[in-house]
């Protein structure tokens, strides 16, 4: 089984509707991170969590927003999708007590999401 | 975080060594060289780091010059399934955020 998770794997909807995307985690990380990729381009922050308590804004929040529900799981909604939010996203967790690789982050599968 | 230049893309045969290079001119004394690949919309991987040593590892090595400006990571037999988009992070080790990916150079791996 994969150790990150991500449901949908696919979603298409509509301008003004409220989505939700989920991140679940087996391996017992506390750091989670939500990211998106756009076409041709690197993957860039909206936010992150140090733990179940601990959010903050990434690169590009606007339009999105997170919940840490538990140690494992942590979801991005998106309240009112726009066409500009169509992208790739993906879920990635790390953990600082693996060492001096703190940066070393495993990512989730993405959800291809579709807003027309 | 320093910021990294990458060729956008380069070709390699199949069983040949692989060497993607990375400019990094800015980074400090406390950032590291980080390499992760992405296999055609899959999640990114982690490859190797390290700070001035070479590194190596069973996936690459990792070779960082002396004034630590630049770096390259070698494949040293690449695959058909080495095909990814490669991209090279400096980063302050617990710094305690985000990766910051710029756009990475596309390997292409030829039979």
């Amino acid at each position: 089984d994969a150790d990150v998770t991500q449901t949908p794997r696919n979603r298409i909807t509509k301008t003004g509707k409220r989505i939700m995307l989920e991140c679940s985690q087996t391996k017992g990380h506390d750091r989670m991170y939500w990211y998106r990729q756009d076409p041709g381009l690197g993957l860039r922050l909206i936010y992150y969590s140090f733990d179940v308590k601990d959010i903050n804004k990434g690169e590009i929040s606007d339009g999105y927003s997170v919940s840490r529900q538990a140690q494992a799981k942590f979801s991005l909604s998106l309240e009112s999708a726009i066409p500009n939010q169509t992208a790739l996203y993906f879920c990635a967790t790390s953990d600082p007590a693996l060492g001096v690789s703190y940066n070393e982050q495993f990512f989730g599968p993405g959800t291809r999401l579709t807003v027309l | 975080d320093a910021k990294t230049t990458q060729p956008p893309s380069m070709d390699c045969a199949e069983g040949r060594a692989a060497n993607l290079p990375c400019n990094h001119s800015t980074i400090s004394g406390n950032e590291y060289v980080y390499w992760y690949r992405q296999i055609h919309s899959q999640g990114p991987q982690y490859i190797i780091h390290g700070l001035k040593n070479n590194e190596t590892n069973e996936m690459a090595s990792l070779i960082i010059t002396e004034d630590r400006k630049s770096s390259t990571l070698i494949l040293p037999h690449a695959t058909l399934r080495d095909t990814a988009v490669y991209y090279c992070i400096v980063r302050v080790v617990n710094a305690g955020n985000m990766l910051t990916f710029g756009g990475g150079t596309r390997l292409m791996v030829k039979p």
